[in-house]
């Protein structure tokens, strides 16, 4: 079955810890994204990458980072620079070709002490 | 300004009823696509529904459907016969198609709950 997986669905860190988060997809898609969720908030975009070796930041970049090393995988980063880390994670991939659709992995909820 | 307004923070709907979920949305992109997700408490996102700038009928996708309005810039989803399981957040979110990378920007939900 074609689909992204995030790993872990549930992650604790203490303050001031680098994690990273993981999102593998087999979609084949060239397009992936990174969006953060609040409670009762929508989604906001933190990166996205168009192709391999290639990402931009989004709206709310500062204190993550990514790479984007493979087609398949676009890990996030969670710096120690980010003052409110505590949210659920969202994963996404699409075909830069096909507009009307957009696949998300599971999420991750990220939980910092 | 929001690109994406959802100006109901929560809807509440007896089961077999209709509901509509208001969105309004701004752009210059002539071409842009919109769409509907919902997210259940697991935290998953299911897409419902997408609506392109250029399509002439409305979208439907089951009992899902699309009610766009261009000249106003209006994309409200009507859920027909609710359901218990339909009780969730729902998002709205628009992908410019001329804006570069094709980002999508999301609405702040609308929480639905259906009732017995």
């Amino acid at each position: 079955d074609g689909g992204i997986t995030q790993s872990p669905k549930y992650l604790f860190r203490k303050e001031g810890q680098n994690v990273t988060l993981s999102c593998e997809q087999n979609l084949n898609h060239d397009a992936m994204y990174w969006y953060r969720q609040d409670p009762g908030q929508g989604l906001r975009l933190i990166y996205y990458s168009q192709i391999v070796n290639d990402f931009q930041k989004g709206d709310i970049a500062e204190g993550y980072s990514v790479s984007r090393e493979k087609k398949e995988s676009f890990p996030l980063t969670v710096t120690s620079a980010q003052k409110n880390p505590t949210a659920f994670y969202l994963c996404a991939s699409h075909d830069r070709l096909r507009y009307n659709e957009q696949f998300f992995g599971p999420g991750t909820r990220l939980t910092v002490l | 300004a929001q690109k994406i307004t959802q100006t109901q923070p929560g809807m509440f709907v007896q089961e077999k009823e209709a509901v509509t979920l208001d969105c309004t949305y701004d752009t210059s992109d002539p071409s842009y696509g919109l769409f509907w997700y919902k997210q259940p408490s697991s935290g998953e996102m299911i897409f419902l529904i997408y609506q392109g700038s250029y399509d002439q009928q409305n979208a439907t996708e089951g009992r899902y459907s699309l009610n766009f309005q261009k000249a106003r810039k209006s994309a409200n989803l009507v859920i027909s016969a609710s359901q218990l399981g339909d009780s969730a957040m729902y998002f709205c979110a628009m992908r410019e198609r001329n804006s570069g990378y094709s980002t999508l920007t999301f609405g702040k939900g609308t929480m639905l709950l259906v009732s017995p």
